[in-house]
């Protein structure tokens, strides 16, 4: 299996709602990532999971709350978002390697979820 | 600071041409290089990556890389485009032993028939 795949598709909610993304891979990747892509953009990293364990947060707001269950899945979290959180979220995996230096030997991402926040 | 440029927002070109897309970078020593392709709506693929070694890398789809270390340059080519390959292009590195990627800001490719 080498895919990430990525649930759902598209979701639309309102700003005072609670949602969650979810991320699966079974590639054995032990690194994670939720980027968020707004149109014709490059994507904009948001958070890094590496050993399960939250390893970097790219001060992103509170009402983005993600979460590693296990090494295979990823969630983000979602509350009380703005109409400016619109955007696709993408997630990807890596693998990595300790000892020597962490690196990502190139990303394998998910078809991403598309988010409208109302 | 560390920086990646896509010089060109845009490039056309026939069906059937050659291609070429710029990358340049900016670090204090070479990082892991990579190319990622973005059809509308969909998540990045992977085309190619180099990290050390043969300058000229192999990728799918028919593209290739080169990495210039003189010019801090990593330009991506295709010799023959096919219509499937219009996409958003994005040139990306990653700093030894670091996690974050850098994108560059794309370059969005059209072909024409």
């Amino acid at each position: 299996d080498t895919e990430v795949t990525q649930t759902p598709k598209h979701l639309v909610m309102g700003m005072t709602n609670k949602k969650s993304l979810k991320c699966e891979q079974h590639m054995g990747h032990r690194a994670m990532y939720w980027y968020k892509q707004k149109a014709k953009k490059p994507p904009e990293l948001m958070f890094v999971y590496s050993y399960e364990k939250l390893s970097i947060n790219e001060s992103v707001p509170s009402r983005f709350s993600p979460e590693c269950p296990n090494s295979s899945l990823l969630n983000l979290h979602l509350h009380a978002l703005q109409p400016e959180d619109s955007a696709l979220y993408l997630c990807a995996s890596s693998q990595e390697t300790r000892g020597r230096g962490r690196s990502n030997y190139g990303y394998t991402f998910g078809s991403g979820t598309r988010l409208t926040v109302v | 600071a560390q920086s990646v440029t896509q010089p060109d927002i845009h490039i056309t070109v026939s069906e059937g041409a050659s291609l070429e897309l710029r990358c340049n970078y900016s670090y204090g020593a070479t990082p892991y290089l990579f190319w990622y392709v973005q059809s509308p709506g969909q998540g990045l693929q992977l085309l190619l990556k180099y990290f050390s070694g043969d300058t000229l890398v192999q990728g799918i789809k028919g593209f290739e890389a080169e990495f210039k270390r003189s010019q801090s340059s990593f330009n991506l080519r295709k010799p023959s485009v096919h219509w499937s390959d219009a996409a958003e292009y994005f040139c990306a590195v990653v700093k030894l032993g670091g996690f974050k990627t850098i994108f560059g800001a794309g370059t969005r490719l059209f072909v024409k028939a």
